[in-house]
């Protein structure tokens, strides 16, 4: 079974701290993403990539930046943490390309912006 | 831009019933539909994927089906079981997007002992 681990599950930061979150995955898979989540608002999409040293830009990108140096690690950085972003964040990995595997979720860290 | 809804937003229903989850979207144009499952607190997990040439998928009790050309999408969850209660999210993968999945904000699902 594909297993993608994000390394908190509860976070607790303060406005204006820089704020890392870390996600494994040890499938091999090449596409790697970043979601948050939001009741009434569902799964955005804030980063993805499709290969090492690669990002894009997904729906609602700003406040946020992404790292890809190994291909099994997708790590999501908050530059300056705002209260706004209080929120259930989701990775996800997949392989392939055009949609030929499901995506894998991780369980979630529920970040606390104070 | 792709738009998906899921209606209803909860439903509830006695142990044994059979029930049907809607999901519908606004640009056909997609490569793939998927639906998961979440429990609370927890993340998503991959329950089947119809890619656009296909009308259905299949997994035990589960049956998903795909109408490109109406923008519609069920899942049918045959004999239902206190275990299935969660949330159920559908998303597709739109054409020229490729990679990015849009997704419902779901139906919550309660089966009643």
């Amino acid at each position: 079974d594909v297993k993608v681990t994000q390394s908190s599950r509860y976070l607790v930061k303060r406005t204006g701290e820089k704020v890392f979150l870390e996600c494994v995955q040890d499938m091999d898979h090449e596409n790697m993403f970043w979601y948050r989540q939001d009741p009434g608002l569902g799964l955005r999409l804030i980063y993805f990539s499709y290969d090492v040293k690669m990002k894009e830009k997904g729906d609602i990108p700003e406040g946020y930046s992404v790292s890809r140096e190994k291909k099994e690690r997708f790590s999501l950085i908050l530059e300056s943490a705002s209260t706004n972003q209080t929120s259930m964040y989701l990775c996800a990995s997949s392989f392939g390309s055009t949609g030929q595997s499901p995506l894998h979720f991780g369980n979630g860290t529920r970040l606390t912006v104070t | 831009k792709q738009e998906v809804t899921q209606i209803p937003a909860a439903l509830s229903v006695p142990e044994g019933e059979n029930l049907v989850l809607n999901c519908s979207f606004t640009d056909s144009a997609i490569y793939n539909l998927q639906w998961f499952r979440q429990d609370p607190g927890k993340g998503l997990t991959s329950l089947l994927l119809i890619q656009s040439s296909q009308r259905e998928q299949t997994s035990g009790r589960l049956n998903a089906s795909l109408d490109k050309s109406s923008g519609r999408s069920t899942l049918y969850i045959a004999a239902s079981q206190p275990g299935d209660s969660a949330t159920y999210l559908c998303a597709v993968m739109g054409g020229g997007a490729t990679n990015k999945l849009i997704f419902g904000t779901g139906t919550l699902l309660a089966v009643q002992p």
